[in-house]
């Protein structure tokens, strides 16, 4: 079965620690995205990736960091340095071409902070 | 500035009774406009691309139609599992961002049996 995988399904974080999120998709997408959602607000983009060995700062991309070493793997920390932590995060993942991609997600973590 | 507003916040209708959820926008440049449709917890299931202004497209009881302002979702017959959040987003034709989607807060539909 094709598609994108996050894990853990939630996440606790204490005061002062980092955290990674991990997603993984077998769809062999080029592009890879990472978005927060908030209860009332849409979806908001923190870091994409259109390639390996690069990647792009979204709308909110402070007290966040993300490393692309491999096509299907796009990890996201959330450091000590992003005050607000405790959201919904979702991965996405599509295809690069000239029209509009469509973007698919993965079932997403919820990080809560301790 | 790009914009994209979603109406109603929230809709409540009986099995049955047809409505449509609109999703507005101020974009320069349309590359697409996707819908979405969202269950709690989980993460966006993707339903329609449309691309350009007077195309339709069907999914079961689900039909989107798009204008040069604005997209409709039309929900034909609504069962209690048409529940869901429904999230409208746009792709816009520039930039650094090589037109990344910018989404409406989605629109909270409950259908009662």
């Amino acid at each position: 079965d094709g598609g994108i995988t996050q894990s853990p399904k939630y996440l606790f974080r204490k005061e002062g620690q980092n955290v990674t999120l991990s997603c993984e998709q077998n769809l062999n997408h080029d592009a890879m995205y990472w978005y927060r959602q908030d209860p009332g607000q849409g979806l908001r983009l923190i870091y994409y990736s259109q390639i390996v060995n690069d990647f792009q700062k979204g709308d909110i991309a402070e007290g966040y960091s993300v490393s692309r070493e491999k096509k299907e793997s796009f990890p996201l920390t959330v450091t000590s340095a992003q005050k607000n932590p405790t959201a919904f995060y979702l991965c996405a993942s599509s295809i690069l071409g000239l029209v509009g991609e469509t973007q698919y997600f993965g079932p997403g973590t919820r990080l809560l902070v301790l | 500035e790009d914009q994209v507003t979603q109406s109603p916040e929230a809709l409540r209708l009986q099995e049955g009774e047809s409505s449509s959820l609109n999703c507005s926008y101020t974009v320069s440049g349309l590359r697409g406009l996707f819908w979405y449709r969202q269950d709690p917890g989980k993460g966006p299931e993707f339903l329609f691309t449309l691309y350009s202004a007077g195309e339709e497209k069907e999914k079961e009881r689900l039909k989107a139609t798009l204008t040069k302002k604005e997209s409709f979702l039309h929900i034909t017959a609504p069962k209690p599992e048409d529940s869901a959040t429904y999230l409208c987003a746009v792709r816009t034709n520039y930039g650094g961002s090589q037109g990344n989607l910018i989404f409406g807060k989605g629109t909270k539909l409950s259908v009662k049996p």
